[in-house]
């Protein structure tokens, strides 16, 4: 079965320090793979795409690694602020003709001052 | 540029009621699609739209029909709400049918209570 998990499911961090968000998945074939920020009250907006041939990608201070192998990427968030406080959702695409999204739990981030 | 609007944003019914949830978007988008997103669970996909004057079922489309009106709307009908239909309702759009590296829009979404 298609699945993809995220963890933590929430976190809590000061302002100015770094975090890591973890996404695992077990959908095959697999496409790419999103991150996307969902702001309390508000849509989802996406971060970085990951093709299967990328290892990594910088969007500002959000930094996205994909592993295929493993089946494993991550979201790195430099220098936090409290604008990053939100959701954080890991959406991979599957392959083949129905391309399907299936969607992550998300990431609950909290950034205090 | 508004990209996707939702309307409304909030609404309370009681159980049998119907409405409608409307969805428009300007940035001249083939795909449209009807989301749900539950405490603890992941975004669900009702119904899409690949293009215009084509519907599909998602994966959770019962209690749920759908109307592609034109390239620009996209709405969501609930005949008879039930409890298990209180949650966010998202409308999202793209350009081609999630596709490649198609990214999704989406709406500011649409908060239902059934009581």
């Amino acid at each position: 079965k298609n699945q993809v998990e995220q963890s933590p499911q929430s976190l809590i961090i000061l302002e100015g320090k770094n975090c890591t968000l973890q996404c695992n998945y077990t959908v095959s074939p697999f496409s790419n793979l999103r991150w996307y920020k969902q702001d309390t009250g508000r849509g989802p907006v996406s971060l970085t795409i990951m093709t299967f041939s990328e290892n990594t990608k910088s969007n500002g201070r959000y930094t996205a690694t994909l592993d295929a192998d493993t089946k494993q990427s991550s979201l790195h968030i430099t220098a936090s602020q409290l604008s990053d406080s939100a959701s954080y959702i890991c959406v991979v695409r599957s392959g083949g003709s129905q391309g399907n999204l299936i969607f992550g739990k998300g990431t609950k981030l909290s950034v205090k001052p | 540029n508004a990209g996707v609007t939702q309307t409304p944003k909030f609404q309370v019914l009681k159980t049998g009621q119907s409405m409608t949830l409307q969805c428009a978007q300007d940035m001249n988008h083939n795909s449209m699609y009807w989301y749900r997103q539950d405490p603890g669970m992941g975004l669900r996909l009702i119904y899409y739209s690949a293009s215009e004057g084509t519907t599909d079922k998602g994966e959770v489309p019962n209690g749920y029909n759908v109307s592609r009106l034109n390239k620009r709307e996209f709405s969501l009908r609930l005949e008879s709400a039930a409890p298990s239909q209180t949650s966010v309702y998202f409308c999202a759009s793209t350009e081609v049918p999630s596709s490649g590296a198609n990214v999704l829009t989406f709406g500011a979404g649409s908060r239902l209570t059934v009581l």
